[in-house]
């Protein structure tokens, strides 16, 4: 089955303690991209991978850091969480090698909550 | 930097009415989508209208694009009361393929 996978799907840790969240897609999309989504703020971008080794920053990429190793894996870092980084994260993928042209599909979302 | 707003924010209706949802956007784009959401679960594309595209159909959904006027439609007939979730319009604008720009949606009730 075609899909984008996340985890963890919920996690609640402290300011300061690094995590990582993953993303795995299996349609061997060259695009990826990471989301936040807050209430009246609806998704914004924050990182986005045009290709293995090719990423660059979206809208609000401060506090966070990504990797492109392997076409089907991008994982999130946030290396000293803080609160104002509680938010719903979406990871998502394209098949367009010519970047979000085409049709996006989302993970099913990691709900972070920073204490 | 947002780019689709979508209106209403709300909308309540019962089963069998149509619904109709309205986006407008900021700057000129290559093309414009529409995404369902349910409830915390990810977001599912629904349809893709290109910038040379007046109208497209998809079962039970109608999107219209009028670029002069810089906006979109979703309309849904019939609606279900599984159709309850929120729907996000979503641009790639003229040079800049990069990422699809999404507004802040709109929540659709549907009562049975």
């Amino acid at each position: 089955e075609a899909q984008v996978t996340q985890n963890p799907r919920y996690l609640i840790t402290v300011t300061g303690k690094k995590l990582t969240v993953t993303c795995s897609q299996n349609m061997n999309h060259e695009y990826m991209s990471w989301y936040r989504q807050d209430p009246g703020l609806g998704l914004r971008q924050i990182y986005y991978s045009m290709n293995v080794e090719v990423t660059d920053k979206g809208d609000v990429p401060e506090g966070y850091k990504v990797s492109r190793k392997e076409k089907r894996n991008f994982p999130l870092i946030l290396e000293s969480p803080s609160p104002n980084q509680t938010s719903l994260y979406f990871c998502a993928s394209s098949f367009s090698s010519e970047g979000a042209a085409g049709e996006l599909f989302f993970g099913e979302g990691s709900r972070l909550t920073v204490l | 930097s947002q780019q689709g707003e979508e209106d209403p924010q709300a909308l309540s209706i019962q089963e069998g009415e149509n619904a109709t949802m309205n986006c407008s956007y900021k700057t000129s784009i290559n093309n414009l989508q529409w995404y369902r959401q349910n409830s915390g679960r990810g977001l599912v594309h629904l349809i893709l209208i290109r910038s040379n595209e007046r109208e497209k159909h998809s079962g039970r959904l109608r999107v219209t694009l009028d670029t002069s006027k810089k906006s979109s439609s979703l309309l849904i007939t019939a609606s279900r009361a599984a159709d309850t979730a929120s729907y996000f319009c979503a641009t790639e604008g003229v040079g800049n393929t990069d990422k699809l720009i999404f507004g802040t949606g709109t929540r659709l009730q549907v009562f049975p």
